[in-house]
């Protein structure tokens, strides 16, 4: 089945850094959408982004629609505390039944 | 507005016992999901209705798994009998109408299955 490579794991930065995580498939997506999960919580959406080569910005998130439709990127300017989850992207099959295929997740760690 | 409702939020089985989860989606959304979520890993798409109609469910283990909405509203998941592997957190989404492209899902809290 399809699968999305993200990355790093796992990130420990100190609160005001920058963070940028990615993921990578071998398969055309369509949509690439990135998630926040709390501890306890289901995901929250934060970003989407439905055209190659989009860029969009929600507050201190930016992310990316790779040019190839097999990337995307999301960045994450002055870490605040509140930024600390599990990052996860997801694309979204093309053709047919279209359904959320998911990466791993990047854990973020923010030390204040 | 009210979200995504679950329940249980936890559950603990042991292993070839059966479990029920309920899902009460957001008011007038007619596409409903299971997720499972197995611990370190993202979500996999276990089913999805299209109000009270299957719309994918090839992601289901259909002979221990199984999944209804009778009424196109609420929903609930089965596991009947559980494995060990079956622990994680099933996870439900609801989303206006997924048919329209841009459609966003809605995630509720979960129910965390611990299989003994």
């Amino acid at each position: 089945g399809q699968q999305l490579n993200q990355s790093p794991q796992s990130m420990f930065i100190q609160e005001g850094e920058d963070v940028s995580m990615n993921c990578t498939s071998s398969s055309i997506f369509n949509t690439w959408l990135w998630y926040k999960q709390d501890p306890g919580e289901g995901p929250v959406l934060l970003i989407a982004l439905y055209k190659a080569g989009e860029l969009t910005s929600n507050g201190r998130l930016t992310a990316q629609f790779g040019i190839t439709r097999k990337d995307s990127f999301l960045n994450i300017s002055a870490s605040i505390p509140s930024d600390v989850g599990i990052y996860f992207c997801a694309g979204v099959t093309q053709g047919g039944s279209e359904k959320l295929v998911f990466g791993k997740g990047t854990k973020l760690t923010v030390n204040p | 507005e009210a979200g995504v409702a679950q329940s249980p939020r936890y559950k603990i089985i042991e292993k070839r016992q059966s479990v029920a989860f309920w899902c009460n989606p957001i008011s007038g959304h007619a596409t409903l999901y299971w997720y499972q979520q197995i611990l370190g890993q993202g979500p996999k798409l276990l089913i999805q209705f299209q109000n009270n109609g299957v719309v994918d469910d090839s992601q289901l283990p259909k002979d221990r798994f199984s999944a209804e909405r009778l009424k196109g509203v609420d929903s609930t998941l089965k596991i009947q009998p559980a494995k060990l592997e079956d622990s994680a957190v099933y996870l439900c989404a609801s989303s206006l109408n997924w048919a329209s492209g841009t459609d966003t899902q809605y995630f509720g809290p979960g129910t965390r299955l611990t299989v003994l």
